[in-house]
């Protein structure tokens, strides 16, 4: 049963602090995005990748977010410095026909 | 550009009674349509998509439903809501470059 993981589950931080998430796509999968979830906000596309090239990260605060593909089994975001206003549930997703996405459990992240 | 609107944020119904879902896309060219379900502390699971061929789409754990274009809609339905089918519903129609763009969810109640 192929699935979406991501590393860690839940993460509690102090504000100031990086953060790294993890996500292993699907195997075979060639697009990987990272989306943040909040009760104010809802469901926003951070960023996305296809064959491990960044396509879109205009969803991305681009002074302390990053993301990465550093090969095809891995796709990591990172907060430096992490703040409290970043406090949600990041999730990752990834897909090989255009459009249908699986979505992995989520990293729930708290930043005090 | 694509959008999404889901009517209701909060739905409550009866176990046994039908479920529907409201879901209104705008899109200036043929959409792609997608219903995603969330489980609490779970990632999104996709339920149905419609991609221009039948109308009438028949997803998992007896949802469907219905692509109409005079209307831009694309209601969720069920006959007979069971207790398990509580969870949050995304409706998402597809973007620019392979992106969904998801509507701000409808949480469905059941009451026993």
């Amino acid at each position: 049963d192929a699935r979406v993981t991501q590393t860690p589950r839940h993460k509690v931080t102090e504000m100031g602090q990086e953060v790294t998430m993890r996500c292993q796509p699907i195997l075979g999968h060639n697009t990987v995005f990272w989306y943040r979830q909040t009760m104010m906000q809802g469901l926003e596309l951070l960023a996305y990748f296809r064959n491990r090239a960044p396509l879109d990260d205009s969803g991305m605060p681009k002074d302390r977010f990053s993301a990465e593909m550093p090969d095809a089994t891995l796709a990591t975001l990172k907060i430096q410095p992490s703040e409290p206003r970043d406090s949600a549930v990041y999730f990752c997703a990834s897909g090989l026909v255009v459009y249908e996405q699986f979505f992995g459990p989520g990293t729930r992240l708290t930043v005090l | 550009a694509q959008s999404v609107t889901q009517l209701g944020s909060h739905v409550s119904v009866s176990e046994g009674a039908l479920v529907l879902l409201r879901c209104n896309y705008s899109s200036s060219v043929p959409p792609y349509l997608f219903w995603y379900v969330q489980y609490p502390n779970q990632g999104l699971q996709l339920l149905l998509k419609y991609t221009s061929a039948a109308t009438l789409v028949k997803g998992i754990n007896g949802f469907e439903a219905e692509f109409k274009k005079s209307e831009t809609s694309f209601h969720l339905t069920k006959p007979s809501a069971h207790m398990r089918d509580a969870a949050e519903y995304f409706c998402a129609v597809s973007g620019q470059g392979g992106k969904l763009i998801f509507g701000q969810g409808t949480e469905l109640s059941v009451k026993p």
